[in-house]
């Protein structure tokens, strides 16, 4: 069965510190791949997606960059934090291909998340 | 792509059944209706998608009429553990999936 590993969980980082989040994706291949932030009581914001090794798609410009150095890799990073890039960050993953009557596109898998603060 | 609207929220009581109803009046041809549960601190996570008419599942039921201008997701004879919030997604597979703010459904005793 397919798993998807976020980290880390929680972390508080400084204003102008760098940061790096990590999501693998097992029990897939070729997995379309998502990036989404969620600040307090707010909807879930798309930020990056990918649908191949190094194929990435920026959905809002910011101070934030991703990467897929592998199938089922996708980081998230920084090189200089600010205050609005706290919130609750969640990678998730899902297949192109359509089973019947599903779109399996459109099923998303989540994980645990991470919750960043920036102080 | 179809934008959809839900109301912010919306209270029940223990074993009575739920209705949230969504509106995605400009729904094209290929796309899908999906919709979503996400407890605080957790990730969405999927309950249900359709195309036309209706689809159950163990957890859901979802009602799409003729036009597809609307979805309704039925949630029979909620438990406290029901609450959450709830989004519904409108796509084809090939655009991205944009969350919406949902609809927070508060279950009480």
């Amino acid at each position: 069965s397919q798993t998807i590993h976020q980290w880390p969980a929680t972390l508080v980082q400084p204003v102008g510190s760098p940061l790096s989040l990590e999501c693998t994706v097992e029990g897939t291949s070729n997995p379309n791949l998502y990036w989404y932030r969620q600040a307090a009581g707010r909807g879930l914001q798309l930020l990056f997606y990918s649908v191949g090794i190094g194929q990435i798609s920026s959905e809002v410009p910011q101070n934030l960059s991703a990467s897929r150095p592998q199938d089922r890799q996708f980081i998230l990073s920084s090189k200089k934090l600010l205050l609005s890039d706290s919130g609750f960050y969640l990678c998730a993953w899902s297949v192109l291909s359509s089973g019947t009557g599903v779109l399996l596109a459109n099923v998303l898998t989540f994980g645990a998340g991470s919750r960043l603060t920036v102080l | 792509l179809a934008k959809t609207t839900q109301p912010i929220s919306m209270d029940s009581y223990e074993g009575q059944e739920v209705n949230i109803t969504c509106s995605h009046n400009n729904i094209a041809t290929n796309d899908y209706i999906t919709w979503y549960q996400q407890f605080p601190s957790q990730g969405p996570r999927f309950i249900i998608q359709g195309y036309k008419t209706k689809v159950t599942n163990e957890v859901a039921s979802l009602f799409i009429p003729a036009d597809r201008k609307s979805s309704t997701l039925s949630l029979p004879r909620v438990s406290l553990s029901d609450t959450a919030v709830y989004y519904c997604l409108v796509g084809d597979g090939y655009s991205t999936l944009t969350f919406g703010k949902g609809t927070m459904l508060l279950v009480s005793p």
